[in-house]
């Protein structure tokens, strides 16, 4: 059973480029958490999707950031017009379930992380 | 507000000498606690977890922690460490109102000298 997959494992983005970044879950799960980590900090949550849903964004920045976990396919991180201060390792988590009743506190298992250095 | 505080940012020990971690969480009702570490440019691997029941949980690789709810705390203990412990451990909170998104501690980084 393949772990989180996530592409590509390192970025190198101009400022003013787009950044995209992929994450697979691991099978069977339905729920992916994007974190980033600054260098010498501890992770930061940026947002909880489900399929077609994006269900708690409160970590995004306002601007310039989005995700989306289409029907199909990877999760996708994108960052527009990169600035230096974007600079960091992105990972994503997956859990078989969500919060719900019984089902809360589901681990969550993350990727290899996605380190983006913009120049 | 859910916080994370781990006292140490940097601990160095003895192969084979015993390891305690530290790490306080801030939060209304019963957490869900976890550890993981993090082995330079990889990511991260789940150590242990507690969810209820027994207060002091194993987890992989010879590690345990104790939950002391009276302390607020969380500590990650080995007996006896490998040169191979050498990494960056993150202690973590779950369980917020509706999502599980996990509140982490700034880390602790581990060396292990010979």
């Amino acid at each position: 059973n393949a772990g989180v997959m996530q592409n590509p494992r390192h970025l190198v983005r101009r400022r003013g480029q787009e950044a995209r970044l992929r994450c697979s879950p691991m099978k069977g799960h339905s729920h992916v958490y994007w974190y980033r980590q600054l260098p010498e900090e501890g992770l930061k949550f940026m947002v909880y999707l489900q399929k077609e849903n994006i269900i708690d964004e409160s970590g995004m920045p306002k601007e310039r950031f989005s995700a989306e976990f289409p029907k199909e396919g990877p999760s996708i991180l994108r960052i527009q017009q990169v600035v230096r201060g974007d600079s960091a390792a992105y990972f994503c988590a997956s859990s078989p379930r969500g919060p719900s009743g019984q089902s809360r506190g589901e681990t969550q298992y993350f990727g290899p992380g996605t380190r983006l250095l913009v120049l | 507000a859910q916080s994370v505080t781990q006292p140490d940012i940097h601990i160095t020990v003895s192969e084979g000498a015993s390891l305690e971690l530290r790490c306080n969480y801030s939060y209304g009702a019963t957490p869900y606690l976890f550890w993981y570490v993090q082995s330079p440019g990889q990511g991260l691997q789940l150590l242990l977890k507690y969810f209820s029941g027994d207060t002091l949980v194993q987890g992989i690789k010879g590690f345990e922690a104790e939950f002391k709810r009276s302390q607020s705390s969380f500590n990650l203990r080995k007996p006896s460490v490998h040169w191979s412990d050498a990494a960056e451990y993150f202690c973590a909170v779950g369980r917020s109102y509706n999502t599980d998104k996990l509140i982490f501690g700034t880390g602790t980084r581990l060396q292990v000298f010979p």
